[in-house]
């Protein structure tokens, strides 16, 4: 069965600065998708990225990347020039050949002023 | 593209009693839909997911049931609800066009909390 790891329940920074934020996970299959999600406090889940596992370009959404190592399954994402509304929890999410979406624990992520 | 809405965005309710989560999708015909259930702090627990009007697929044996009585209408239901069926219920979409592994669109979801 497929896991995801989110390794940092808590992260800080500073406004402006860059932050990365961890994911590791565990497949057999070759062929998937993996996502960040932003869960601001309304809870409400956002998207911000996602990634296709047979696209070796790292996927980039305005100050938003991700670092995708597949043969590390490895998966992170940094924030650059963070901001006071990026501060949320963020989860890592797999999907593979059920479709079925495989949450990571999440991260809470604090930016500081 | 497509808009999920939740009804009610929060629920209190006593032990014993049922419960009814309405979730209803626009914009989209014949989504897949799928229920979510987060525990505070927590990451997301998928409970049901359905391809298609009267089809229920349960990944964990729980209290809570789920029916799709219509193309985009998923309902989450109990008989007699649990404390430990208190939590955040999100109900997500993807759009039947895409592959298995596209992206789902998560509603606002609803905050129950059994007393």
């Amino acid at each position: 069965a497929q896991t995801v790891t989110q390794s940092q329940p808590e992260m800080s920074v500073q406004e402006a600065e860059t932050v990365t934020l961890s994911c590791t996970y565990d497949t057999s299959e070759s062929d998937y998708y993996l996502f960040w999600y932003k869960q601001p406090p309304s809870r409400q889940m956002i998207l911000v990225i996602r990634q296709e596992a047979y696209k070796q370009q790292n996927a980039t959404e305005n100050r938003f990347s991700v670092n995708f190592q597949k043969a590390a399954k490895s998966f992170s994402l940094k924030i650059s020039d963070s901001q006071l509304g990026d501060a949320a929890m963020y989860f890592c999410a797999y999907a593979g050949n059920t479709g079925k979406l495989i949450f990571g624990q999440g991260t809470t992520l604090q930016v500081k002023p | 593209s497509q808009t999920i809405h939740q009804w009610p965005a929060t629920l209190v309710q006593p032990v014993g009693s049922p419960l009814s989560l309405e979730c209803t999708v626009e914009g989209t015909s014949n989504p897949n839909l799928y229920w979510y259930r987060q525990a505070a702090g927590r990451g997301l627990q998928l409970l049901f997911y359905s391809v298609g009007i009267g089809q229920i697929s349960s990944e964990v044996p729980q209290n809570l049931s789920a029916s799709r009585p219509q193309d985009r209408q998923f309902i989450l239901s109990s008989k007699k609800l649990l404390l430990s069926d208190s939590g955040f219920y999100l109900c997500a979409c993807r759009p039947p066009s895409r592959g298995l592994r596209e992206t789902q669109y998560f509603g606002p979801g609803t905050r129950l909390l059994v007393l």
